[in-house]
């Protein structure tokens, strides 16, 4: 049972550099997240995914880009990389839209932007 | 606007001593879901407990326990004879039936449980 799968856990990079967060869930859930949690705050939402080919912004899109080519998988990209990007990205998926059920998170990727 | 607040940032208590974490929410859905996570020092976040707009009634796991007032928007959490493995960060967060594709988080709760 892995669950909500994200990678890398932990990244530095410099400002104006590009990365990619990946995530990938097996449990054939539609509905796909990303969140990012900024120190002493709660989570805030980046762009989510409501099935394979449809995405769609969240609370605090700039400076992000999100692809959802499959169910299982939804990356999000960072193309110039800025120091208010540091923050923890958290990674969700649910079976149905969250007002019935709760998300699975992934374990997070910690990023630092220098 | 907030639409959840948690005003507690940070508790200390002494092991088994009780503790309660308050939730205040904001909506004007009829339909709506609160929901208690918590995140311990490992950084991952677990899901405790789900609760709908319909159901007041509180609910009690092992020493975990929920009161959901509707009168006064909160959604209290009260760990009993609390234990060092409890000590993490807890975050109330509300789903609503007309923006259902996100949560909106609490800033938490710090919770550190002291042997």
């Amino acid at each position: 049972n892995a669950g909500v799968t994200q990678t890398p856990k932990f990244r530095i990079l410099k400002i104006g550099q590009s990365m990619t967060l990946q995530c990938t869930q097996d449990m054939n859930h539609n509905y796909m997240y990303w969140y990012r949690q900024d120190p002493g705050m709660g989570l805030k939402l980046i762009y989510y995914s409501v099935g394979a080919g449809i995405t769609d912004k969240g609370e605090v899109p700039n400076g992000y880009n999100v692809s959802r080519s499959t169910t299982e998988d939804f990356p999000l990209r960072l193309e110039l990389a800025a120091p208010s990007q540091t923050s923890v990205y958290f990674c969700a998926s649910s079976y149905l839209a969250t007002g019935s059920y709760g998300y699975t998170f992934g374990s997070g990727t910690r990023l630092t932007v220098v | 606007a907030q639409k959840v607040t948690q005003a507690q940032t940070e508790i200390s208590v002494v092991e088994k001593e009780d503790v309660t974490l308050d939730c205040v929410y904001e909506t004007r859905d009829t339909t709506y879901y609160l929901f208690w996570y918590k995140q311990p020092p490992s950084g991952e976040l677990v899901f405790l407990i789900r609760r709908n707009s319909f159901d007041e009634q509180n609910e009690i796991s092992g020493r975990y326990s929920w009161n959901f007032q509707k009168s006064t928007s909160s959604f209290n959490f009260t760990i009993t004879a609390s234990q060092v493995v409890d000590s993490a960060v807890y975050f109330c967060a509300l789903s609503e039936v007309t923006t259902g594709n996100q949560f909106y988080f609490g800033t938490g709760t710090s919770l550190t449980v002291i042997p």
